[in-house]
């Protein structure tokens, strides 16, 4: 059962493109949202993250969109650069307590020049 | 400094052998985790501890059993390895109470195990 549904499993953008990928989940208890990013022979690295009771959150060129009544989520990298090829994760959990964070599937970035 | 840091980062042994991974975290966090990321690159989680209290256990052979000393370490060992246990180990900290920052979640840099 995949309770954090990850699209697309892989994109390829040109530099100065921006970068879209999509997630949704199913338990509506989640309230903490993650976007990990991870490089390869690297663990994952926490990028950016978001709370349901706001619709966006922006730092630098990465920004999260969040629908809560979709039960969706999004992360869009601006002028995406080379150096933002990685493999993208997003995850949701409930937050204060002991419940596990729990990963989508993957999304290989590749941004070319 | 490595905040969370894990050895050995490359391990290569046969099947039926028994070996450990060893975590260790210097960010003063209460509790610690074990994810699998399979050849997918799918990322699981196995177990978690906190304050040395095993509070998540997923569904996973008995054949793995973590350990923590105390809340800066946690161990998995693994016995009778198997071909389908070969996955990158990941060890991850976080606090598990602090609402203002959501938990999150700080990964070492994997344990590469290949069993053959």
């Amino acid at each position: 059962q995949q309770q954090v549904k990850q699209s697309p499993q892989s994109l390829i953008v040109q530099k100065g493109g921006i970068s879209i990928i999509n997630c949704a989940y199913e338990n509506t208890a989640f309230d903490y949202f993650p976007w990990y990013q991870q490089f390869p022979g690297k663990g994952p690295a926490l990028l950016i993250a978001i709370r349901p009771d706001v619709s966006e959150k922006k730092e630098g060129r990465f920004t999260i969109s969040f629908n809560k009544s979709a039960k969706q989520f999004s992360l869009h990298i601006m002028d995406s650069q080379p150096g933002d090829s990685a493999t993208y994760f997003c995850a949701a959990k409930k937050v204060g307590t002991a419940s596990k964070l729990t990963f989508g599937t993957g999304t290989r970035l590749q941004v070319t020049l | 400094d490595t905040a969370v840091s894990q050895t050995p980062k490359y391990l290569v042994t046969q099947m039926g052998n028994d070996k450990s991974i060893k975590c260790e975290q210097n960010l003063g966090h209460d509790t610690m985790y074990w994810y699998k990321q399979d050849s997918k690159k799918f990322l699981k989680i196995m177990f978690s501890y906190n304050n040395k209290e095993l509070i998540i256990n997923e569904t996973v052979p008995n054949r793995f059993s973590p350990k923590s000393p105390d809340k800066a370490h946690l161990n998995l060992h693994i016995n009778s390895l198997e071909l389908g246990d070969s996955a990158v180990y990941f060890c991850a900290s976080s606090l598990l109470n602090r609402e203002s920052s959501g938990n999150t979640i700080y990964f070492g840099e994997g344990s590469w195990l290949t069993v053959v």
